[in-house]
């Protein structure tokens, strides 16, 4: 089992929608949380930092229930240029852990 | 913001030969530098970790002859593969961070190796 799981997708949503994405780790001793964008062939962006109190910014909210060992993603009022893979990362002392991913397509 | 300067980003070579990739941080004192490895549709898979002035640590599976790393500077890190084979094509991403904890991660933009 993989200590950070996520949906691969892909997920195909139309423009506008909302989507939820989810991740779940499996060291309870993992400390901090984020998600991060990609696009093909580039490297990962910061999209935002994950806490237990959640965190908007803008259309996106991040959410972290430690208890269930889960973090989550939602995007509202899709837009096309959210086309992306989302990647769950976990740090855990001084090992930063990716999640495989979650493959975004939003079509008009 | 801090910049990571990764180069080349694409690299076309044939089998056995060694390719050097290099990482500098532009703006900034990077005490780690991370490599990864990332195959398509799949999630970058950390290789190994450079401090400045000490040997890498590789991750199991790793082979530390075949992806020699050197981290001679604050500022720079270098992965050379060594006599490089088909299976060796990547995508190779170098991230940084200044202050030993992982919490902001800086990336470079890449290389995609193809070895022919």
């Amino acid at each position: 089992r993989k200590e950070v799981e996520q949906d691969p997708g892909p997920f195909n949503v139309p423009e506008g929608a909302t989507v939820a994405f989810n991740c779940t780790y499996s060291n309870s001793a993992s400390q901090s949380f984020f998600w991060y964008r990609q696009d093909c062939r580039k490297e990962p962006k910061l999209l935002m930092s994950v806490y237990s109190s959640g965190n908007e910014d803008g259309r996106f909210t991040a959410q972290l229930n430690r208890a269930s060992q889960y973090i989550s993603l939602l995007i509202r009022d899709s837009k096309l240029s959210d086309s992306a893979t989302y990647l769950c990362v976990v740090i855990r002392g001084f090992k930063t852990i990716f999640g495989a991913g979650t493959r975004l397509f939003v079509k008009a | 913001g801090a910049v990571v300067s990764q180069h080349p980003s694409w690299v076309i070579c044939k089998s056995g030969t060694s390719v050097k990739i290099e990482c500098r941080s532009l703006d900034f004192q990077a005490t780690t530098m991370f490599w990864y490895r990332q195959f398509p549709k799949q999630s970058l898979m950390l290789m190994a970790t450079s401090n400045e002035g000490s040997k890498a640590t590789y991750e199991q599976g790793v082979e530390k002859d075949k992806f020699l790393i050197n981290h001679a500077s604050l500022t720079l890190s270098t992965l050379t593969v060594t006599s490089a084979h088909p299976e060796d094509s990547s995508f190779y991403i170098c991230s940084a961070t200044d202050g030993g904890q992982a919490e902001k991660l800086f990336f470079g933009s890449g290389t995609q190796l193809s070895v022919l």
